[in-house]
């Protein structure tokens, strides 16, 4: 069965940083792309970043300069570094598996979700 | 950056049909995937490719996809329909590759 288990948020002051990670079973993530996708509470979703599977890295303008995605394929498992955090950053961060042809992709497979909270 | 408009809410009656929106600037030339949110879970893929259905989602989920605006059509929609919708297209010229609708909240009636 695929699936994905993200894990490392919480809450941390604004200007800190923050690793999160996806663990992935089933497939083997430097096969696919896969993206990073938040939703800040009560609003809709917003992509954040994506590693392909050839290792070439995308990033949102929101993000970029701040936030680092990378993987480890031994431990099957994508990261997101984010640093110099701020408020609108909080969100719900979703890891996804994307699938599709090129200029059609979607997000077959998304895990459950760690909630990062920036405040003081 | 390229943008999908979705209306906030559409309220059905159980057994009618829903028919949501997502307004784009060409969309019908964007391959456009839908995603079904409930409170709590992720999202899920509902229809991809403007029409495809992924396995074990129910026909009466379909797509399409012409001009200026994609359409998620739920048939004889259930209790368990109600959710938020949101649409999607992948966009290279946009500062976010994957661009998502604002999102529709279904409510059955």
């Amino acid at each position: 069965e695929v699936q994905l288990v993200e894990a490392g948020g919480g809450l941390i002051q604004p200007g800190g940083s923050l690793r999160l990670s996806c663990t992935a079973s089933g497939f083997t993530v430097s096969s696919d792309h896969m993206s990073w996708v938040r939703q800040p509470p009560g609003k809709g979703l917003e992509w954040v970043s994506v590693i392909h599977s050839g290792g070439s890295t995308y990033y949102a303008d929101s993000v970029k300069g701040r936030f680092t995605i990378s993987r480890d394929k031994s431990k099957s498992t994508v990261y997101l570094q984010m640093s110099n955090l701020r408020a609108e950053d909080t969100a719900m961060y979703y890891c996804a598996r994307e699938l599709g042809a090129t200029g059609g992709e979607y997000f077959q497979t998304w895990g459950q979700g760690t909630v990062v909270t920036v405040s003081s | 950056s390229y943008v999908l408009t979705q209306p906030p809410s559409v309220s059905v009656a159980p057994g009618q049909t829903a028919r949501i929106t997502c307004g784009g600037d060409n969309i019908g030339s964007k391959s456009v995937h839908w995603y079904q949110q409930k409170p709590g879970p992720a999202p899920v893929l509902v229809v991809f490719d403007d029409s495809e259905r992924p396995s074990g989602i129910p026909e009466r989920f379909s797509g399409s996809n012409s001009g200026d605006t994609a359409t998620l059509t739920i048939s004889r929609v259930e209790a368990g329909d109600e959710a938020d919708y949101f649409c999607q297209v992948w966009d290279s010229s946009s500062d976010h590759l994957f661009v998502f609708g604002t999102g529709t909240k279904v409510t059955v009636l």
